[in-house]
């Protein structure tokens, strides 16, 4: 089955750029959504179809999808920013959908 | 304001069915041309996919639970319902149901339930 690898853990200094990566087989061929959790709280959709934003969500977050390895970028970051991030997509090949492990962002 | 809502007890003994519903306001499951579904986090985990469907009939469902997993709706109630057969301790975990962003079950979930946590213990 379809695998997204996700880094346990991404640190970064308040006002810099986080970047959380999700690689998986071909996945510049799939559509990339990513998830922010907070906790105690339901996941929030952050970016999907690889690069679009939900209507709430700041610009300062992004997403990009070329090639083997997916990329959620924050800009700007802020305290408020820390959470886990999880990437998603759906594996046509089985017909479901496949998250990656999460991705927990630590703002020093 | 679309409103996801889950409910159903909060332990389960262990080989028996776990069922859980998710009562939805502010839309209607049968006329939003959305997917909808359940997700699940075991506690300290990450999110793993149950499976979702479209009110018309068409479903899909992680392979690994497959054989153990129902979703069924209600239109009448707008709810729909998951039953998790012969449930273990490892399906002890945060229950989401959600609802997709649009009428394609490889659509991501826009709006989630806050979550309603079952424990699988005698």
């Amino acid at each position: 089955s379809y695998v997204l690898t996700q880094p346990p853990s991404v640190s970064v200094a308040p006002g810099t750029t986080a970047r959380i990566t999700c690689g998986g087989n071909n996945i510049g061929s799939k559509s990339v959504h990513w998830y922010q959790q907070k906790p105690g709280q339901a996941p929030v959709l952050v970016i999907y179809y690889d690069t679009d934003r939900p209507s709430g969500i700041p610009e300062r977050f992004s997403g990009s999808n070329p090639g083997n390895t997916a990329t959620l970028t924050i800009n700007r970051v802020e305290a408020g920013d820390e959470a886990d991030y999880y990437c998603q997509v759906w594996d046509s090949s089985s017909d479901h959908v496949v998250f990656g492990g999460g991705t927990k962002l630590t703002v020093l | 304001q679309l409103q996801l809502q889950e409910s159903g007890p909060g332990l389960v003994k262990p080989s028996e069915t776990l069922s859980l519903t998710c009562t939805v306001s502010g839309g209607s499951i049968s006329s939003s041309g959305y997917y909808w579904g359940w997700i699940r986090q075991p506690p300290g985990k990450g999110l793993e996919w149950i499976g979702s469907f479209y009110y018309s009939g068409s479903t899909y469902h992680n392979p690994s639970l497959k054989s153990r997993v129902t979703i069924s709706v209600d239109t009448s109630k707008n709810q729909f319902s998951l039953r998790l057969s012969s449930v273990t301790a490892a399906d002890t975990a945060m229950y989401y149901c959600a609802r997709h962003v649009d009428s394609g079950a490889y659509s991501p979930q826009h709006y989630w339930g806050q979550g309603t946590l079952v424990t699988v213990s005698s």
